[in-house]
């Protein structure tokens, strides 16, 4: 595709929903990224994928947050039972090599969530 | 743990006023030192990265140099179009994980 491709471009979910984001990445992408972006702040890793493997979950703030990527290609990240501290804008990035450590990242732009 | 400050965080430039914004990092051994753009609503777009002590890259106005423990981003004679959030990150050791500063805000007024 063009870009990386994120739905829904804004959510607005009561407290205690459950949220699904979707992320489809750049084709032939291997490694996917999601990021949190709280208002004036810089992007906070939450995971990683490598294809369909999640190699590191280690930024995810709790176990309400689960994130997917079944076939190697789009990724869903699940916020359970949402409360209003995961208001935030969440990132999607995508890159092509799986074994540089210098890939630069090609970033979607964003799911803006309010939880109220 | 990998620690990006970046300063100033806010900064109001003149149409062709020159300045420099300022990235400081702790890694345990640096892989990578990335530059970003932001414009609002949008998502991060890749500008430079720099692997080590010395190195510059430039694209039109900005350019990019790198120390052992900074890395500036001189911008030349702005333009209104560049005003953005301008957001450093490192890259170290064997992650995959990128860890982003703050960003300064820049603001060109014409």
């Amino acid at each position: 595709g063009a870009g990386v491709s994120q739905s829904p471009r804004y959510k607005v979910a009561k407290r205690g929903q459950d949220v699904a984001l979707r992320c489809d990445p750049i084709s032939g992408h291997v490694s996917l990224f999601w990021y949190q972006q709280a208002l004036g702040q810089g992007p906070e890793f939450l995971t990683y994928f490598q294809n369909e493997a999640q190699l590191d979950k280690s930024g995810l703030p709790s176990d309400r947050f689960f994130a997917e990527r079944p076939e190697g290609s789009v990724s869903t990240l699940k916020i359970q039972r949402t409360q209003q501290e995961d208001s935030a804008v969440y990132l999607c990035a995508s890159s092509l090599v799986r074994d540089s450590l210098n890939e630069k990242l090609f970033f979607g732009s964003g799911t803006q969530l309010s939880v109220l | 743990e990998d620690q990006v400050t970046q300063s100033p965080e806010a900064l109001r430039l003149q149409e062709g006023e020159s300045s420099s914004l300022n990235c400081s990092y702790t890694v345990s051994g640096l892989r990578g030192l990335f530059w970003y753009r932001q414009d609002p609503g949008k998502g991060p777009e890749f500008l430079f990265t720099l692997y080590s002590a010395g190195e510059e890259k430039e694209k039109e106005r900005l350019k990019a140099t790198l120390t052992k423990k900074e890395s500036f981003l001189h911008i030349t004679a702005p333009k209104p179009e560049d005003s953005a959030t301008y957001l450093c990150a490192v890259r170290s050791g064997g992650y995959q994980k990128v860890t982003f500063g703050i960003g300064t805000k820049l603001q060109v007024i014409p």
